[in-house]
């Protein structure tokens, strides 16, 4: 069952601009997750944000937490014609042997 | 450290056949999962290894079996091949025996089945 859904599913944007993408989620989680993927290849992680965090920052990527709307966003600014990939949330609602589960992506084409 | 290794990288199997697709990691991890990638459906769990000698379900589990033959290896089996389980398949190891931290993935396998 997936858990995150992000929006939009895909968004087209010109080198220099910001991207935002939005990920909602169903049940109270532990922490949240994004992952990029690159055409082909397999998904690496970008940023982990606990549920009593608010908002995290690494380099060009800025994150933010909403547990009361249970949505989360990820910024990216200053777009590069590199960031083009898809984009994931992964949620894991804790537990001795809790998962991660992904949701749909959101595929971000940076126009040079 | 090599990271997550998956082999092969392609396969194309007809319907019935079998086969086993393998995954290892180098950097110690406890846990290790087994997912799957369909267009438009981002990634559903196959099944994940806890730890070394422990396996459970995960989302869709049906027409799968896996073995942790040691910390290191994870495999996948497919005992009879079905259209349906057409996909891309991804390998990846957590440290500890949950998520709460990142996953590390491997490059995929790319199967077809005709």
């Amino acid at each position: 069952s997936q858990q995150g859904e992000e929006d939009p599913q895909a968004l087209s944007i010109q080198e220099g601009e910001n991207a935002t993408m939005n990920c909602s989620y169903k049940t109270s989680i532990n922490n949240l997750q994004w992952y990029r993927q690159n055409s082909g290849r397999g998904l690496v992680h970008l940023i982990l944000i606990r549920s009593n965090e608010r908002e995290k920052h690494s380099g060009r990527l800025r994150v933010t937490l909403d547990t009361s709307k249970k949505s989360s966003s990820l910024l990216i600014t200053a777009s590069r014609a590199a960031d083009t990939a898809s984009y994931f949330c992964a949620t894991w609602n804790g537990g001795s042997q809790g998962n991660l589960i992904f949701g749909k992506g959101t595929k971000l084409s940076v126009k040079p | 450290n090599a990271g997550v290794t998956q082999t092969p990288k392609f396969q194309v199997l007809k319907t019935g056949q079998s086969m086993t697709l393998q995954c290892a990691q180098d950097m110690n991890h406890n846990s290790m999962y087994w997912y799957r990638q369909d267009p438009g459906m981002g990634l559903r769990l196959i099944y994940y290894s806890a730890s070394e000698g422990t396996t459970d379900k995960g989302e869709v589990p049906n027409g799968y079996n896996v073995s942790r033959l040691n910390k290191r290896e994870f495999s996948l089996r497919l005992e009879s091949a079905a259209p349906s389980q057409t996909s891309v398949y991804f390998c990846a190891s957590n440290p500890r025996s949950a998520s709460y931290n990142e996953q590390f993935f491997g490059p995929g396998t790319r199967l077809t089945v005709l």
